[in-house]
């Protein structure tokens, strides 16, 4: 199994305050992903990471920013959360990014609950 | 805009009994498919994959077959186990950084 924890496992929240996950893994591969799953529409990229400060926007970004400072570490900021973003938080890894030709590996994820 | 799409919420099947969990795209930029397994409180972990130059892909009891005029791509598993149940999710990229997923479809397979 590839070396991905996330953290915390399990978070309830109110809306309006902010809420850190964190994904560590010790693969040392270069790219690192958080997604969302919702019922009825899979898993949705949220914003990734090609390198250390190195980032972009994914399929949903917005209400969400995101920070590596450090190869092993990527951490999904919900600045001031909503009951919208209530949902299941994968962190997913690749060495190359050449998601074409390489499958990425998943952590257990993070179930966040706003209330 | 659900680029990939997997119609079919469930399928439940009988223990030696052949799975096919079917799967199907818009985009025709897509070039490479996968399968994820994911059981209850885990990621999805990878389960086998397809490019757009082949057809057919093959590992044990998996089989991925692709069908690129249709844009259909279904997942076979024979004989199906009871430890194959489990959520299958599908997915597509093509040549960039842009990995999109159907939203699953839940197995059951039955002793």
């Amino acid at each position: 199994d590839a070396g991905i924890t996330q953290s915390p496992r399990h978070k309830v929240t109110e809306t309006g305050t902010p809420v850190t996950l964190r994904c560590h893994q010790t693969e040392n591969h270069r790219y690192m992903y958080w997604y969302r799953q919702d019922p009825g529409h899979g898993l949705r990229l949220i914003h990734y990471s090609y390198g250390v400060k190195d980032t972009d926007k994914g399929e949903v970004s917005d209400g969400y920013s995101v920070s590596r400072s450090k190869t092993e570490d990527f951490l999904l900021t919900l600045e001031s959360a909503t009951s919208s973003q209530t949902s299941v938080y994968f962190c997913a890894i690749s060495e190359t990014g050449q998601l074409f030709q390489e499958t990425q590996y998943f952590g257990p994820g993070t179930r966040l609950l706003v209330l | 805009d659900q680029q990939v799409k997997q119609n079919s919420p469930s399928l439940s099947v009988q223990e030696g009994r052949i799975s096919i969990l079917n799967c199907d795209y818009t985009n025709s930029m897509f070039d490479y498919f996968l399968w994820y397994k994911k059981y209850p409180a885990e990621g999805p972990t990878f389960l086998i994959s397809i490019s757009s130059i082949k057809d057919k892909n093959e590992d044990g009891r998996f089989t991925v077959f692709l069908n690129k005029s249709a844009k259909h791509l279904s997942l076979h598993i024979v004989p199906s186990q009871p430890g194959d149940s489990a959520v299958y999710f599908c997915a597509a990229s093509a040549n960039n950084n842009d990995m999109r997923f159907g939203a699953g479809t839940r197995l059951t397979v039955k002793p």
